[in-house]
């Protein structure tokens, strides 16, 4: 069973247009959830930790949240250079430290 | 932020040829470090965790004979792909933690490796 579940799969946005990304999550008890950006063909880049429910954290357009259950990531008026894949991670108490478990992604396109 | 760096970005190697893979953290130490490998359209999945001075811990259904590691520093780990056939063909990627204490890991820039 997936412990972390992306929606939607792909999203495509005019220039401008906010939208949100859902992460749900299942783990034995959560010691962080990660938010990263990719890029074809690169690694991921960090974006954010989440450590416990009701955190948020911003940088730019972009805004992550968190729940006892699942993630969001709001972005807002978002621009042609935000299209990449995001990827949600957690980090289960279960698990050797920073042993992350990944969901799909989610593949944004912002269009002009 | 903490840098980590992977080698080579791309490699392509004939079947059954090796291929290894580097992991260096730039600056700091890493006791651990993870491999992930992504297929196309795929979650990046743990292959391994690489132990400094001790042996790797290898996921389920992973073979530990065919995916070499070794983590000889605490600033480097290799993975080598022994007699490679193309269904490894994939994208290699490794992580590194910065702090005992932290859970945030840090990625390379990923190996897209092509066996033909």
């Amino acid at each position: 069973e997936d412990q972390v579940t992306q929606s939607p799969e792909a999203l495509r946005l005019q220039e401008g247009e906010s939208s949100s990304l859902n992460c749900s999550y299942t783990v034995s008890g959560l010691r962080g959830l990660f938010w990263y950006r990719q890029d074809p063909g690169k690694g991921p880049e960090f974006l954010f930790t989440l450590y416990s429910a009701g955190e948020e954290k911003e940088k730019e357009r972009l805004k992550a949240t968190l729940t006892k259950k699942e993630s969001f990531l709001h972005i807002t008026a978002p621009k042609p250079e935000d299209s990449a894949t995001y990827l949600c991670a957690v980090d289960d108490r279960g698990s050797t430290l920073g042993r992350l478990y990944f969901g799909r992604g989610t593949q944004l396109t912002v269009w002009p | 932020g903490a840098v980590v760096s992977q080698h080579p970005s791309r490699v392509i190697c004939k079947s059954g040829t090796s291929v290894k893979i580097e992991c260096r953290s730039l600056d700091f130490q890493a006791t651990t470090m993870f491999w992930y490998r992504q297929f196309p359209k795929q979650s990046l999945m743990l292959m391994a965790t690489s132990n400094e001075g001790s042996k790797a811990t290898y996921e389920q259904g992973v073979e530990k004979d065919k995916f070499l590691i070794n983590h000889a520093s605490l600033t480097l780990s290799t993975l080598t792909v022994t007699s490679a056939h193309p269904e490894d063909s994939s994208f290699y990627i490794c992580s590194a933690n910065r702090d005992r204490k932290l859970t945030e890991a840090f990625f390379g820039q990923g190996t897209r490796l092509t066996v033909v």
